[in-house]
């Protein structure tokens, strides 16, 4: 069953700590995104990344983190330093430079206390 | 950058009503875009995608979309939505090596 797996689907951590959210593909796709989705601001991006062990700050990188040590696994860790981390993160993939379409995850929503 | 602008957020209509959505980019030149789909519960999912030649791109589901460079536009249509039409829409357009998306519209179908 090929797609993008993220984990946990609800998430709640208490203020001060860092958590990081799970991003799986088994599509054999080169890139990965983070966005944030909040209510009437449409999707931001966080993080993406090209290539492993390679990666790049999107809009919002502030107060995130993340690491590509491998093609499938592209995990974010939300900081303390983020001001606003109660949001829905959605992953997704393309394959390769000359994509045609983002493949996305179902998303994780957390919430922070 | 290239940035895109969706001016309705939440439109309200009845079945059977004609449906456009409002989509603008920043910038010319060649452009690559998209509409994306969030139904409640479910994935974000492609509708439909505009890279070159004819103007006027056919989606899932009955929607299409009219790509106008002098407009910067990519307006999202359907003639006839049904209540499973509910959801939210997205526009995107790309740059460089990534996805813009505009701030999406909520559509709400009532029977």
């Amino acid at each position: 069953d090929g797609g993008i797996t993220q984990s946990p689907k609800y998430l709640f951590r208490k203020e001060g700590q860092n958590v990081t959210l799970s991003c799986e593909q088994n599509l054999n796709h080169d890139a990965m995104y983070w966005y944030r989705q909040d209510p009437g601001q449409g999707l931001r991006l966080i993080y993406y990344s090209q290539i492993v062990n390679d990666f790049q700050k999107g809009d919002i990188a502030e107060g995130y983190s993340v690491s590509r040590e491998k093609k499938e696994s592209f995990p974010l860790t939300v900081t303390s330093a983020q001001k606003n981390p109660t949001a829905f993160y959605l992953c997704a993939t393309t394959g390769g430079i000359a994509y045609n379409e983002q493949f996305f995850g179902p998303g994780t929503r957390l919430t922070v206390l | 950058a290239q940035s895109v602008s969706q001016h309705n957020h939440h439109v309200i209509l009845s079945e059977a009503a004609s449906l456009e959505l409002g989509c603008n980019y920043s910038y010319g030149g060649t452009v690559n875009l998209f509409w994306y789909v969030q139904y409640p519960g479910q994935h974000l999912q492609l509708l439909l995608k505009y890279f070159s030649g004819d103007p006027l791109v056919k989606g899932i589901k009955g929607f299409e979309a009219e790509f106008i460079k002098s407009k910067f536009s990519f307006n999202l249509r359907k003639p006839s939505v049904q209540w499973s039409d509910t959801a939210e829409y997205f526009c995107a357009v790309k740059d460089t090596d990534k996805l813009i998306f505009g701030t999406g519209t909520r559509l709400q179908v009532f029977p």
